[in-house]
């Protein structure tokens, strides 16, 4: 059973450049959700994307943006890149369990993306 | 929303115990997690604990937790060098279904 899967891993890119970061959800999950992680910090949360639209968001600008496919793979969308968007962007999948508040996440490899 | 904070290092001789320490703001997380990662790697879930819960103990870890001062600990037993990593504590906002992530403590194993 695969994981969760990320591509590209590395990503190089100059100010101003728009990047798209994949992901594929572990087997079974529905939900995607993105977090950015700066050198040094914990994870922060992007969005998350359940049923192919986004249900909630962190607090990022409106240059990132997502997107979810019917087979619940995601898309995250980087535009105007600035060089402080350099970061690892890590994609985790979970299942929505109604009734359940428990919400297990897994964690991809995370792409590494380099704003020059 | 939540804040976490976490100690940045801490350094410990192979087969001591570690004790990684965490406190958190938001007393409505249900639930609270403990992530490892490891260098150029994603994070692995290690151990979870309901909030309603003070205690949980999984192999080698255990995890306190003291609602009361909002604080949270996670004990590795026998400390191993394949345990050097960072280690984070999380919430989970259960109406947003997000995770709020401390800083991270590197843990560093001296054989």
């Amino acid at each position: 059973d695969a994981g969760v899967t990320q591509s590209p891993t590395h990503l190089i890119k100059t100010r101003g450049q728009q990047v798209t970061l994949r992901c594929s959800p572990k087997s079974g999950h529905d939900t995607v959700s993105w977090y950015q992680q700066a050198l040094g910090q914990g994870p922060q949360f992007i969005f998350q994307y359940y049923e192919e639209e986004e249900r909630q968001r962190g607090n990022f600008p409106d240059r990132f943006s997502g997107h979810q496919f019917p087979n619940y793979s995601s898309e995250l969308n980087v535009n105007a890149l600035l060089l402080g968007d350099s970061a690892l962007y890590l994609c985790a999948s979970s299942l929505v369990v109604r009734g359940s508040s428990y919400n297990e996440q897994f964690f991809g490899p995370g792409t590494r993306l380099t704003v020059l | 929303g939540e804040d976490v904070e976490q100690s940045l290092f801490l350094s410990v001789r192979e087969g001591d115990s570690s004790v990684i320490n965490c406190t958190y703001t938001d007393s409505s997380s249900t639930y609270l997690y403990w992530y490892k990662q490891e260098p150029g790697a994603g994070l692995q879930l290690l151990t979870y604990i309901f909030s309603n819960m003070d205690m949980k103990q999984d192999q080698r870890l255990t995890v306190l937790l003291n609602k009361k001062d909002k604080h949270l600990s996670l004990r590795i037993a026998d400390t191993q060098t394949g345990d050097s990593a960072i280690y984070f504590c999380a919430g989970m906002d259960t109406g947003r279904r997000a995770l709020t992530f401390g800083s991270g403590t590197r843990l560093q194993v001296q054989p």
